[in-house]
Protein backbone atom coordinates (compact mmCIF):
# COMPACT_ATOMS: atom_id res chain seq x y z
CA UNK A 1 0.00 0.00 0.00
CA UNK A 2 1.27 3.31 -1.19
CA UNK A 3 1.57 5.51 2.31
CA UNK A 4 4.18 8.19 4.30
CA UNK A 5 4.52 7.13 7.90
CA UNK A 6 5.39 9.64 10.26
CA UNK A 7 6.49 8.84 13.79
CA UNK A 8 5.60 9.73 16.26
CA UNK A 9 1.87 10.49 15.97
CA UNK A 10 1.70 12.17 19.29
CA UNK A 11 4.30 13.32 22.05
CA UNK A 12 4.39 15.82 24.91
CA UNK A 13 7.86 17.40 25.32
CA UNK A 14 9.69 20.28 27.59
CA UNK A 15 11.42 23.33 25.94
CA UNK A 16 14.66 22.66 25.26
CA UNK A 17 14.68 18.74 24.86
CA UNK A 18 15.11 17.52 21.17
CA UNK A 19 13.18 15.63 19.16
CA UNK A 20 12.73 14.20 15.82
CA UNK A 21 9.62 13.31 13.99
CA UNK A 22 10.48 10.55 11.15
CA UNK A 23 8.60 10.52 8.43
CA UNK A 24 8.78 7.55 5.14
CA UNK A 25 7.29 6.81 2.00
CA UNK A 26 7.43 3.79 -0.27
CA UNK A 27 6.28 5.39 -3.70
CA UNK A 28 10.04 6.17 -4.46
CA UNK A 29 8.71 10.23 -4.71
CA UNK A 30 11.72 12.17 -5.52
CA UNK A 31 9.50 15.23 -3.70
CA UNK A 32 9.43 15.66 0.11
CA UNK A 33 8.19 18.56 2.19
CA UNK A 34 7.08 19.37 5.94
CA UNK A 35 4.27 21.38 6.82
CA UNK A 36 2.96 22.34 10.19
CA UNK A 37 -0.65 23.46 10.65
CA UNK A 38 -2.18 25.50 13.04
CA UNK A 39 -6.07 27.21 13.21
CA UNK A 40 -6.78 29.82 11.37
CA UNK A 41 -3.46 29.77 9.17
CA UNK A 42 -3.92 26.72 7.28
CA UNK A 43 -0.72 24.61 6.28
CA UNK A 44 2.69 26.66 6.46
CA UNK A 45 5.30 24.84 4.58
CA UNK A 46 9.11 24.16 6.63
CA UNK A 47 11.29 22.60 4.50
CA UNK A 48 10.94 21.06 1.20
CA UNK A 49 13.48 18.60 -0.77
CA UNK A 50 13.88 17.69 -4.35
CA UNK A 51 15.51 15.16 -3.77
CA UNK A 52 18.87 13.03 -1.81
CA UNK A 53 20.80 15.68 -0.51
CA UNK A 54 18.49 18.57 -1.79
CA UNK A 55 17.07 20.36 0.65
CA UNK A 56 15.91 24.20 0.68
CA UNK A 57 13.58 26.52 3.23
CA UNK A 58 10.08 26.76 3.38
CA UNK A 59 8.18 29.70 5.10
CA UNK A 60 8.51 28.68 8.22
CA UNK A 61 11.88 27.54 8.94
CA UNK A 62 13.11 29.28 11.94
CA UNK A 63 13.68 26.35 14.17
CA UNK A 64 13.56 23.34 12.10
CA UNK A 65 16.26 21.25 10.60
CA UNK A 66 15.96 18.67 8.66
CA UNK A 67 18.02 16.21 5.92
CA UNK A 68 17.68 13.79 3.24
CA UNK A 69 20.60 10.96 2.98
CA UNK A 70 18.14 8.54 1.68
CA UNK A 71 15.19 8.83 -1.44
CA UNK A 72 12.42 7.44 1.16
CA UNK A 73 12.79 9.57 4.55
CA UNK A 74 12.94 13.24 5.29
CA UNK A 75 12.95 13.39 9.31
CA UNK A 76 12.22 16.85 10.91
CA UNK A 77 14.62 18.13 13.79
CA UNK A 78 13.63 20.29 16.47
CA UNK A 79 16.98 21.01 18.26
CA UNK A 80 15.53 22.86 21.04
CA UNK A 81 11.92 23.07 21.36
CA UNK A 82 9.84 25.79 22.23
CA UNK A 83 5.93 26.39 22.88
CA UNK A 84 5.51 28.04 19.84
CA UNK A 85 6.72 25.07 18.26
CA UNK A 86 3.08 23.49 19.22
CA UNK A 87 1.53 22.30 16.52
CA UNK A 88 0.48 19.72 14.06
CA UNK A 89 3.00 18.73 11.75
CA UNK A 90 2.28 17.01 8.26
CA UNK A 91 5.23 15.35 5.67
CA UNK A 92 4.24 15.02 2.24
CA UNK A 93 5.43 13.61 -0.63
CA UNK A 94 5.30 13.65 -4.37
CA UNK A 95 6.55 12.30 -7.37
CA UNK A 96 7.93 15.60 -8.62
CA UNK A 97 7.78 18.76 -7.49
CA UNK A 98 6.18 20.97 -10.17
CA UNK A 99 3.03 22.22 -8.81
CA UNK A 100 1.05 19.89 -10.51
CA UNK A 101 1.28 16.39 -9.01
CA UNK A 102 -0.82 14.94 -6.40
CA UNK A 103 0.60 15.33 -2.65
CA UNK A 104 0.67 12.46 -0.57
CA UNK A 105 0.44 13.33 3.37
CA UNK A 106 1.12 11.41 6.19
CA UNK A 107 -1.49 11.20 9.15
CA UNK A 108 0.17 13.94 11.03
CA UNK A 109 2.02 14.09 14.00
CA UNK A 110 0.87 16.38 16.80
CA UNK A 111 3.57 17.88 18.77
CA UNK A 112 3.33 19.87 22.33
CA UNK A 113 5.82 21.96 23.90
CA UNK A 114 5.62 23.08 27.30
CA UNK B 1 3.48 35.91 -5.34
CA UNK B 2 0.38 34.07 -5.42
CA UNK B 3 -2.05 33.56 -2.30
CA UNK B 4 -5.51 31.97 -1.18
CA UNK B 5 -8.56 32.93 0.50
CA UNK B 6 -10.89 31.23 1.46
CA UNK B 7 -13.99 32.86 2.50
CA UNK B 8 -15.83 31.08 5.54
CA UNK B 9 -13.56 29.21 8.16
CA UNK B 10 -17.19 27.24 8.88
CA UNK B 11 -19.71 26.29 7.20
CA UNK B 12 -22.55 24.37 8.88
CA UNK B 13 -25.03 22.28 6.50
CA UNK B 14 -28.09 19.72 6.82
CA UNK B 15 -27.76 16.40 5.73
CA UNK B 16 -28.62 16.01 1.83
CA UNK B 17 -28.44 19.64 1.07
CA UNK B 18 -26.49 21.50 -1.25
CA UNK B 19 -22.82 23.35 0.09
CA UNK B 20 -20.70 25.52 -1.76
CA UNK B 21 -16.99 26.00 -0.40
CA UNK B 22 -15.64 29.45 -1.84
CA UNK B 23 -11.98 29.92 -2.51
CA UNK B 24 -10.24 32.99 -4.31
CA UNK B 25 -7.09 33.26 -5.27
CA UNK B 26 -4.26 35.69 -6.55
CA UNK B 27 -1.74 35.35 -9.24
CA UNK B 28 0.29 37.59 -11.97
CA UNK B 29 0.56 34.33 -14.05
CA UNK B 30 -1.10 31.39 -14.66
CA UNK B 31 -2.13 28.53 -11.61
CA UNK B 32 -2.77 25.34 -11.19
CA UNK B 33 -5.62 25.36 -8.41
CA UNK B 34 -6.32 22.24 -6.20
CA UNK B 35 -9.23 21.13 -3.47
CA UNK B 36 -7.94 18.71 -0.58
CA UNK B 37 -10.04 17.36 2.16
CA UNK B 38 -8.55 15.97 5.47
CA UNK B 39 -11.07 14.17 7.51
CA UNK B 40 -10.61 14.07 11.02
CA UNK B 41 -7.60 12.63 12.53
CA UNK B 42 -6.41 12.00 9.22
CA UNK B 43 -3.83 13.74 6.93
CA UNK B 44 -4.66 15.85 3.50
CA UNK B 45 -6.31 13.73 0.47
CA UNK B 46 -6.64 15.34 -3.05
CA UNK B 47 -9.78 15.90 -3.45
CA UNK B 48 -9.96 17.42 -7.30
CA UNK B 49 -7.41 19.28 -9.31
CA UNK B 50 -7.54 21.63 -12.47
CA UNK B 51 -4.72 22.12 -14.59
CA UNK B 52 -6.03 22.99 -17.68
CA UNK B 53 -8.57 22.16 -20.05
CA UNK B 54 -12.59 22.22 -19.04
CA UNK B 55 -12.90 24.73 -16.47
CA UNK B 56 -15.53 22.32 -14.45
CA UNK B 57 -13.77 18.95 -12.42
CA UNK B 58 -15.13 16.61 -10.87
CA UNK B 59 -14.25 14.25 -7.73
CA UNK B 60 -15.35 10.58 -7.49
CA UNK B 61 -17.59 11.30 -4.63
CA UNK B 62 -19.63 14.01 -5.88
CA UNK B 63 -17.95 17.04 -5.62
CA UNK B 64 -17.01 19.55 -8.32
CA UNK B 65 -15.31 23.11 -8.80
CA UNK B 66 -15.44 25.40 -11.68
CA UNK B 67 -12.30 27.94 -12.71
CA UNK B 68 -13.14 30.67 -13.44
CA UNK B 69 -10.46 33.29 -13.95
CA UNK B 70 -12.22 36.65 -14.82
CA UNK B 71 -13.46 36.16 -11.04
CA UNK B 72 -9.91 34.09 -9.93
CA UNK B 73 -12.28 31.69 -7.84
CA UNK B 74 -12.40 28.09 -7.43
CA UNK B 75 -15.50 27.11 -5.60
CA UNK B 76 -16.15 23.56 -4.18
CA UNK B 77 -19.84 22.61 -4.50
CA UNK B 78 -21.99 19.25 -3.55
CA UNK B 79 -25.44 19.09 -4.91
CA UNK B 80 -26.84 16.79 -1.86
CA UNK B 81 -24.14 16.26 1.01
CA UNK B 82 -23.99 13.26 3.03
CA UNK B 83 -22.84 12.99 7.13
CA UNK B 84 -19.43 11.50 5.87
CA UNK B 85 -18.67 14.91 4.06
CA UNK B 86 -17.89 16.08 7.52
CA UNK B 87 -13.95 17.32 7.11
CA UNK B 88 -11.48 20.34 6.52
CA UNK B 89 -11.30 21.40 2.58
CA UNK B 90 -8.53 22.97 2.10
CA UNK B 91 -7.89 25.06 -1.24
CA UNK B 92 -3.96 25.25 -2.93
CA UNK B 93 -2.91 27.04 -5.96
CA UNK B 94 0.81 26.79 -7.78
CA UNK B 95 2.31 28.68 -10.38
CA UNK B 96 2.06 27.03 -13.93
CA UNK B 97 5.41 28.49 -14.85
CA UNK B 98 7.98 26.43 -13.42
CA UNK B 99 9.89 29.11 -11.27
CA UNK B 100 13.38 27.94 -10.47
CA UNK B 101 12.64 23.95 -11.40
CA UNK B 102 10.44 24.05 -8.29
CA UNK B 103 6.48 25.41 -7.67
CA UNK B 104 5.26 25.30 -4.06
CA UNK B 105 1.56 25.03 -3.40
CA UNK B 106 -0.01 27.20 -1.29
CA UNK B 107 -3.13 26.28 0.91
CA UNK B 108 -5.66 28.55 2.21
CA UNK B 109 -6.68 28.52 6.05
CA UNK B 110 -9.18 25.53 5.35
CA UNK B 111 -12.97 25.37 5.52
CA UNK B 112 -14.76 23.27 8.42
CA UNK B 113 -17.77 21.94 6.77
CA UNK B 114 -19.79 20.30 9.52
CA UNK B 115 -23.36 17.95 8.17
CA UNK B 116 -25.90 17.99 10.27
CA UNK B 117 -28.71 14.66 10.39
Amino acid sequence: EAQVTQNPRYLITVTGKKLTVTCSQNMNHEYMSWYRQDPGLGLRQIYYSMNVEVTDKGDVPEGYKVSRKEKRNFPLILESPSPNQTSLYFCASSRQGWGTGELFFGEGSRLTVL
Amino acid sequence: AQSVTQLDSQVPVFEEAPVELRCNYSSSVSVYLFWYVQYPNQGLQLLLKYLSGSTLVESINGFEAEFNKSQTSFHLRKPSVHISDTAEYFCAVSLAVLSGGYNKLIFGAGTRLAVHP
